[in-house]
C-alpha cells in the first residue's frame, strides 16, 4: 500500500475552513484515499473516501488530485469539535489493509 | 444501529491473569478486525475476521487469542501479558471484507488495557 504524508499538526480558527493536505505520490490505480479522524480518546471514525473524482458528503471534501498524487480534506466550517488527529490513508492494492499513518493533529481554536 | 459496542471499556490485569474484551456490531457487517493502539501512536492491524474466518494475523503473540464466535460477535482473549501489551485495544467492523471495493470500516470506543 502508498505510504502517506501529512504535516504532524495544524491549526484552525473556529469557523473557517480547515484544508488538511496529504501527499500519497505512490498510489496505485486501484488504491482508495481514505481519511478517518480520531476525537482524543474515542475509536477513529471515517470521514470520507475517494478513487478519483472530487467527493462531498456532509461532514467534508475530498479534493483529489488529477494525477492523484495528493489531496485534500476540507472541513468548511470547523467546530473545535472537529479537533482530532486526522489520518489519510492508502487503502487497497495488494495488502488491503488500512494501515494509519502519523496523521496530522488538527487544533481549531476560538 | 451503525455502532460498535466494546467491553469492558477499562481493564486491569496482572501478567499471570486470563481475560477477554468482547465486540459486538448489529450492522449484518461480514467483516470485523482487531486493532492495538500505544499511547500517541496510529492504531496497528492485529487481526483480520472476514465470514467468521481468520483471514489476517499480523504476526501477532499468542499469547492475544482472537475469537469469532458467530457474525456479530468478536473476542480477544488474553493470557500472560506482559506490561508493555497496555494499550488501546480497537474493534471495527466493515460491510464486506477488503477486496475489490473497500467498505469503510465503524470503529468501537476502544478497551483500555494496563498490565501489571
Amino acid at each position: 500500500d502508498a505510504k502517506t504524508t501529512q504535516p504532524p499538526s495544524m491549526d484552525c480558527a473556529e469557523g473557517r475552513a480547515a484544508n488538511l493536505p496529504c501527499n500519497h505520490s505512490t498510489i496505485s490505480g486501484n488504491e482508495y484515499v481514505y481519511w478517518y479522524r480520531q476525537i482524543h480518546s474515542q475509536g477513529p471514525q471515517y470521514i470520507i473516501h475517494g478513487l478519483k473524482n472530487n467527493e462531498t458528503n456532509e461532514m467534508a471534501s475530498l479534493i483529489i488530485t488529477e494525477d492523484r498524487k495528493s489531496s485534500t480534506l476540507i472541513l468548511p466550517h470547523a467546530t473545535l469539535r472537529d479537533t482530532a488527529v486526522y489520518y489519510c490513508i492508502a487503502y487497497g492494492g495488494a495488502t488491503n489493509k488500512l494501515i494509519f499513518g502519523t496523521g496530522t493533529l488538527l487544533a481549531v481554536q476560538p | 444501529d451503525t455502532e460498535v459496542t466494546q467491553t469492558p471499556k477499562h481493564l486491569v490485569m496482572g501478567m499471570t491473569n486470563k481475560k477477554s474484551l468482547k465486540c459486538e456490531q448489529h450492522m449484518g457487517h461480514r467483516a470485523m478486525y482487531w486493532y492495538k493502539q500505544k499511547a500517541k501512536k496510529p492504531p496497528e492491524l492485529m487481526f483480520v475476521y472476514s465470514y467468521e474466518k481468520l483471514s489476517i494475523n499480523e504476526s501477532v503473540p499468542s499469547r492475544f487469542s482472537p475469537e469469532c464466535p458467530n457474525s456479530s460477535l468478536l473476542n480477544l482473549h488474553l493470557h500472560a501479558l506482559q506490561p508493555e501489551d497496555s494499550a488501546l485495544y480497537l474493534c471495527a467492523s466493515s460491510q464486506q471484507p477488503p477486496g475489490t471495493v473497500n467498505y469503510e470500516q465503524y470503529f468501537g470506543p476502544g478497551t483500555r488495557l494496563t498490565v501489571t
